[in-house]
């Protein structure tokens, strides 16, 4: 499975937008993007998932570059709730999963 | 409700015991894994169930065993020549065709040597 490349941090203020990069150059055809979050001391959870269109669920939307190398999870009005570690993780398989360190999204007041 | 529940939540070891996670599932799910997470780092996979009967290992399986005797539940038995088990450990299932499938997961059981 390709290897992913996220921020280790990032901040987002309560109601904004959170965007979060993720880096997968050496993605092939037949890998999907997936995306979980960890909060803390809990199980992962599961936001959403995409191979190449645009995604969109009731908890964020993933765009995915044309050439395939590079997404954004989008929580379009994050709340503190939304505190967490984010996942990003490309696999064709979607039984190995590769779980990398992430990006700790902090949203602050 | 349907989900993922593991049991305990906390488990202590001593030192040359082995000791068994418990892990049981009511979503009907073919597939379920074992990670383990160790702190400030990712889930690395130990090992990985598709079908009743059969396992693959993971990533980090040294030290590790599992059983898929039933659908619903997928134990995993820390031996004691895994040197290092301290440890958050999670279980995860998810359906058939599991590229296209979100993995569930549990909340984990929390192991520490004594």
């Amino acid at each position: 499975d390709a290897k992913t490349t996220q921020p280790t941090s990032m901040d987002c203020a309560e109601g904004r937008a959170a965007n979060l990069p993720c880096n997968h150059s050496t993605i092939s055809g037949n890998e999907y993007v997936y995306w979980y979050r960890q909060i803390h001391s809990q199980g992962p959870q599961y936001i959403i998932h995409g191979l190449k269109n645009n995604e969109t669920n009731e908890m964020a939307s993933l765009i995915i570059t044309e050439d395939r190398k590079s997404s954004t999870l989008i929580l379009p009005h994050a709340t503190l709730r939304d505190t967490a570690v984010y996942y990003c993780i490309v696999s064709a398989s979607g039984y190995a999963l590769n779980f990398g360190k992430g990006t700790s999204l902090l949203v602050t007041p | 409700d349907g989900g993922i529940t593991q049991s305990p939540k906390y488990l202590f070891r001593k030192e040359g015991q082995n000791v068994t996670l418990s892990c049981e599932q009511n979503l009907n799910h073919d597939a379920m894994y074992w990670y383990r997470q160790d702190p400030g780092q990712g889930l690395r996979l130990i090992y990985y169930s598709q079908i009743v009967n059969d396992f693959q290992k993971g990533d980090i399986a040294e030290g590790y065993s599992v059983s898929r005797e039933k659908k619903e539940s997928f134990p995993l038995t820390v031996t004691s020549a895994q040197k290092n088990p301290t440890a958050f450990y999670l279980c995860a299932s998810s359906e058939e065709g599991a590229w296209n499938q979100p993995q569930h997961f549990g909340d984990g059981t929390r192991l520490s040597i004594l």
